[in-house]
């Protein structure tokens, strides 16, 4: 059965303080793993896409990589302004047929 | 606005209640999801659509009843809906629903529901 997982579940911490979240995964037939971000009260935002191990992306202050089990978002001198939900998704493809598996998250606070 | 606009942002109804939730892209996109968001879960696929097509029903109740008039609208029909059916409803759409190279999908701000 296709899961995702994300750890931890919540973060805390200082402005300037960097860290790492964390998404493990087992999928058939991966297609993809996305991140999203999510701000209280809407949709999630889409940030990246990975389509293979070793491939990295980056977004100002946000660094993806991929790994064949899973993937991490490491956050460098984080400001408060990042404070938000992150989400792990994996695309899978199956008989004419893709789904977007999604984990439950890692809510992240960023304190000044 | 990310291009997908969902109405209302808030509702709240009753069990004995008909209403309907609303979603509308202008990004060309083909395809459409409604997903469903409550606290400490995962997000969780409801309905597909692929050309105005529903190619997916993920084992959603019938009090749920999903209409796609066209390519750029999608509706979310609710009825006798229970305490628990409360959650963030979400809709999305993404350029095909299968093959091509993976894309993002593009999500709505969702429509906050309370069943009372």
């Amino acid at each position: 059965e296709d899961q995702v997982t994300q750890s931890p579940e919540a973060l805390r911490l200082q402005e300037g303080e960097s860290s790492s979240l964390n998404c493990s995964y087992t999928v058939s037939g991966l297609r993809g793993l996305f991140w999203y971000r999510q701000d209280p009260g809407k949709g999630p935002e889409f940030l990246f896409t990975l389509y293979s191990a070793g491939e990295e992306k980056e977004k100002e202050r946000l660094k993806a990589t991929l790994t064949k089990k899973e993937s991490f978002l490491h956050i460098t001198a984080p400001k408060p302004e990042d404070s938000a939900t992150y989400l792990c998704a994996v695309r899978r493809v199956q008989g004419g047929s893709e789904k977007l598996v999604f984990g439950k998250g890692t809510k992240l606070t960023v304190n000044p | 606005e990310t291009g997908v606009t969902q109405t209302p942002r808030h509702l709240v109804m009753g069990m004995t209640n008909k209403k309907s939730l609303k979603c509308e892209q202008h990004l060309g996109h083909n395809a459409m999801y409604w997903y469903k968001q409550s606290a400490k879960k995962p997000l969780e696929l409801m309905f597909v659509y692929s050309l105005e097509e529903r190619v997916e029903n993920n084992s959603v109740p019938s009090r749920f009843s999903p209409e796609c008039p066209n390519s750029s609208h999608l509706f979310l029909h609710l009825h006798t809906l229970q305490p628990e059916d409360s959650a963030l409803y979400l809709c999305a759409s993404s350029p095909s629903h299968a093959g091509g190279p993976p894309m993002g999908y593009t999500f709505g701000s969702g429509t906050r529901l309370t069943v009372v």
